[in-house]
């Protein structure tokens, strides 16, 4: 059973051009959820998906970001224009779609994507 | 002022100490607490999760939350070299459980 897959693992971008950063789930899970780690700083949530809708996106920063989980194929974080300060590791995470209390709400995470802003 | 606080660290240790590793927070609202552990350029693995107050035991990790006082600790017997690794607590309301809010993490390091 594959675990969370996140792709590329690095991404190297110059200022102003687009980021688009893929998750696929594990199998049986439909929620993702996204967060963000700045260095030497802990992961900061940044959006909540289930299959085709956006269940929170309290953490998105209001503009450049946006996310999207559609019926088919993975989960994608789309920043626009990139600018240095969006320079980080992004994580992803997925949690299953069964299970009983606290067991539905285990996050299991990806390796990340680290994205670097030249 | 963050809602949840981590001793930052950084931890060294002799092999075989044991460890705790501590989280304070102010949203009483949180229910649900994990402790994942981070190695280098990896992502989080679950080590524990707990709801509401109490002990939770897993072979050589502890976690116990006391709400009452808003704080949680993980702790660490006979610590390994392997058990080398960033520490990151984590917190989730009952009613918004998708949304986990981290500590910044504790390096600890376990000398041989």
């Amino acid at each position: 059973n594959a675990g969370v897959m996140q792709n590329p693992r690095h991404l190297v971008r110059r200022r102003g051009q687009e980021a688009r950063l893929r998750c696929s789930p594990m199998k049986g899970h439909s929620h993702v959820y996204w967060y963000r780690q700045l260095p030497e700083e802990g992961l900061k949530f940044m959006v909540y998906l289930q299959k085709e809708n956006i269940i929170d996106e309290s953490g998105m920063p209001k503009e450049r970001f946006s996310a999207e989980f559609p019926k088919e194929g993975p989960s994608i974080l789309r920043i626009q224009q990139v600018v240095r300060g969006d320079s980080a590791a992004y994580f992803c995470a997925s949690s299953p779609d069964k299970g009983e209390g606290l067991a539905k709400n285990i996050q299991y995470f990806g390796a990340g994507t680290r994205l670097s802003v030249l | 002022q963050k809602e949840v606080e981590q001793d930052p660290g950084p931890l060294s240790v002799p092999e075989g100490a044991i460890v705790s590793l501590n989280c304070t927070y102010s949203n009483s609202a949180f229910q649900y607490f994990m402790w994942y552990r981070q190695y280098s350029r990896k992502g989080p693995e679950l080590l524990m999760y707990t709801y509401s107050s109490g002990n939770k035991e897993d072979g050589r990790f502890t976690a116990q939350v006391d709400k009452s006082s808003k704080y949680i600790s993980l702790f660490i017997r006979d610590s390994q070299p392997s058990d080398s690794a960033t520490y990151l607590c984590a917190m989730s309301e009952y009613t918004n459980a998708g949304k986990s809010t981290f500590g910044d993490g504790t390096t600890l390091t376990v000398k041989p």
